[in-house]
């Protein structure tokens, strides 16, 4: 099993511009999140789905929308990139929620310019 | 809002200390988790404790939630290079049981 994965690992965008992170896993997790990871502040979650066809807000939601179109991905999109988005975002999943012993993604650097 | 205190911010200690990392929230916990990040990773997953007063124990690591559940402490004996990374506990929101957050971390360098 690859676990939890996310593409891509880095990338530099403009301002303004847009793009779409996608996570994807392997071990048939109903729960999926998006945190992103800045210095000082911890993982704060941004968006999570609680299943297929569902997702909800989590703590940091603007400027960004998810998608979880099938039960293995869960993409995050970015619609106008703004240099207050530069983080490393990570993706996790887990099995039950009341297990909340989750699975993270490698991450994803980005920074905005 | 509900957030957690770690403390301290970072750590420096010799192979082969110990040392104590703590997470205090001001609600009572649902339960507490414990992961570590090794520097630029991911985050793996290390203990959950759910009931006041639990302890557990896992190679090197002790993890202990008080009778209140709002304060843990992660316990290193003797450490190692290889426990050097990022450790941060994380618990489930009281206000909505499916979101989860964390505490800022504790950057913990072990000197050989």
């Amino acid at each position: 099993n690859a676990g939890v994965t996310q593409t891509p690992k880095f990338r530099v965008l403009k301002t303004g511009q847009s793009m779409t992170l996608l996570c994807a896993q392997d071990m048939n997790h109903e729960y999926m999140y998006w945190y992103r990871q800045d210095p000082g502040m911890g993982l704060r979650l941004i968006h999570y789905s609680v299943g297929e066809g569902t997702t909800a807000k989590g703590e940091v939601p603007d400027g960004y929308n998810v998608s979880r179109l099938k039960k293995q991905n869960f993409l995050l999109g970015l619609e106008s990139a703004a240099p207050s988005q530069t983080s490393v975002y990570f993706c996790a999943s887990s099995y039950l929620r009341d297990s909340y012993e989750q699975y993270f993604g490698p991450g994803t650097r980005l920074t905005v310019t | 809002s509900q957030e957690l205190e770690q403390s301290p911010q970072s750590l420096i200690v010799q192979e082969g200390k110990n040392l104590t990392i703590n997470c205090t929230s001001s609600k009572t916990l649902y339960g507490l988790y414990w992961y570590k990040q090794k520097y630029g990773e991911g985050l793996i997953f290390l203990m959950m404790l759910q009931k006041g007063g639990e302890e557990k124990s896992h190679e090197k690591i002790t993890a202990k939630l008080d009778e209140k559940k709002q304060q843990s402490s992660l316990h290193i004996t003797a450490s190692q290079p290889s426990h050097a990374g990022i450790y941060l506990c994380g618990a489930v929101s009281v206000y909505n049981f499916n979101k989860f957050y964390f505490g800022s971390g504790t950057k913990l360098n072990v000197k050989p």
